[in-house]
């Protein structure tokens, strides 16, 4: 398994506002994908980090909402940007070892509310 | 694409009781399924998973069983406990890599003491 820990854990933010979220995992992974869950819901894959390029969104998010960064095999980032209240969700960062692996590892989640 | 639907969508047994919660899949090429388990505040927890190869795989009080033909998979619990209480989630992916998991859309389970 791999040990993933997120900053925030929460947090509160005005309408507007931008956040970065940071994810950082105890060892080097080859896979770092970022979800949303929406309150009561099920998981939303975002976006798979990579390293050294533009991170890969899935149909439905941007670059510009979303931006993404992975300057290493160890660390990632999500900005939410100009949020807006339906933007209140958890967001998690999950980690797979490899590309030959489907086992994925999720961190703690970052619950963000805006108002 | 992949498509994953889970029953129920909640679950409630006494302490000690079996709980089975049930997926069915869409796209014959998947070939992993894991089962997560989230506990309120936390992340998804993997806590068994299966590959197409194998039609039954058990963990303590925990099994996966796998029909590849019906293209459905389900969880057992046995002798549920109190703290087995969470969301449920199960997920199917397929090769290269298998990172377009798809999951289901959970199962709140309640064990009543």
């Amino acid at each position: 398994s791999a040990v993933i820990s997120q900053k925030p854990s929460r947090d509160i933010c005005q309408r507007g506002t931008s956040l970065t979220i940071q994810c950082q995992v105890d060892s080097q992974v080859t896979m770092m994908f970022w979800y949303r869950q929406q309150p009561g819901q099920s998981l939303t894959l975002i976006a798979t980090a990579n390293q050294g390029s533009e991170a890969t969104y899935e149909s439905g998010f941007v670059i510009d909402k979303f931006p993404i960064s992975r300057p290493n095999l160890t660390f990632s980032t999500l900005t939410v940007s100009n949020m807006s209240p339906e933007d209140s969700s958890i967001y998690l960062c999950s980690v797979a070892r490899d590309t030959h692996t489907d086992t994925q590892y999720f961190g703690p989640g970052t619950r963000l509310t805006v108002l | 694409g992949e498509n994953v639907e889970q029953h129920p969508s909640t679950l409630s047994v006494q302490e000690g009781d079996s709980a089975v919660i049930k997926c069915t899949y869409s796209d014959s090429a998947s070939n992993y399924f894991p089962w997560y388990k989230q506990e309120l505040g936390k992340g998804p927890q993997l806590i068994i998973d299966i590959r197409s190869n194998v039609g039954e795989k058990k963990d303590q009080r925990i099994a996966v069983t796998l029909n590849k033909t019906a293209k459905h998979f389900s969880l057992h619990i046995t002798e549920t406990q109190p703290e087995d209480s969470a969301v449920y989630f199960c997920a199917a992916s397929k090769p290269p890599g298998g990172f377009k998991t798809i999951f289901g859309a959970g199962t709140r389970l309640f064990v009543k003491a």
